[in-house]
């Protein structure tokens, strides 16, 4: 079976740092590229982060640039989302996805961010 | 705001018919980008419901369908049932972004 299962969510005070985890299961993980996409309470998906098959190529969205990093250990088919500088507005539930030729064919139960003081 | 416009709601009675629009740009839709849709039930994790315009995945019955002109694509789902409400979603890759652009949602209620 193809899952996907992400770790690592929580609270965190703003300014604070978290790394999200995503362990992929039931396919070849280096054949794909692979994504991250958020929805705060209450709103729409909002995609974050995307990277390659070797992780040589890493693409992001406006607002986080320069404060989170995506990346991937493909000898343990995981997905790593690293987010620095974490503002209110970051709080989401944050999903990890399979790339597939620009859409996202299987998604994780997602993880989920909470910044608040 | 969402890259890509949908309606905030739809709504319509068991059996029915209902179409679900998502506007995009020249640098989405317009350049040739798939369309694709989602299909999320509140507390859950979206499903991949149409992808590229009009191909379903395996298990996904034919009354969703999915169609693209221009700079639009539609949903249609026929023969309403009770378990289609949902939250649905389009997405397509923007090259001016060098990303995935979602729509807003749109919330679809059976009557």
């Amino acid at each position: 079976e193809v899952q996907l299962v992400e770790s690592g969510g929580g609270l965190v005070q703003p300014g604070g740092s978290l790394t999200l985890s995503c362990a992929a299961s039931g396919f070849t993980f280096n054949f794909y590229w692979m994504t991250w996409v958020r929805q705060a309470p209450g709103k729409g998906l909002e995609w974050v982060a995307t990277m390659n098959k070797d992780g040589s190529d890493k693409y992001y969205v406006d607002f986080v640039k320069g404060r989170f990093t995506i990346s991937r250990d493909n000898a343990k088919n995981s997905l790593y989302l690293q987010m620095n500088s974490l503002r209110a507005e970051d709080t989401a539930v944050y999903y990890c996805a399979k790339y597939n030729n620009y859409y996202m064919d299987v998604w994780g139960k997602g993880t989920t961010v909470a910044v608040s003081s | 705001q969402p890259v890509l416009t949908q309606p905030p709601s739809v709504s319509g009675a068991p059996g029915q018919r209902v179409t679900i629009s998502c506007t995009g740009s020249n640098s989405n839709i317009g350049a040739g980008y798939g369309v694709h849709w989602y299909q999320q039930v509140p507390g859950t994790a979206p499903k991949l419901l149409i992808y590229v315009n009009v191909n379903r995945p395996s298990g996904v019955p034919d009354r969703f369908s999915g169609t693209k002109s221009g700079t639009s694509a539609s949903l249609a789902i026929t023969g309403l049932q009770a378990e289609d409400e949902a939250n649905y979603y389009c997405q397509s890759y923007d090259n001016s972004l060098s990303g995935s652009v979602f729509g807003g949602g749109t919330k679809l209620t059976v009557l």
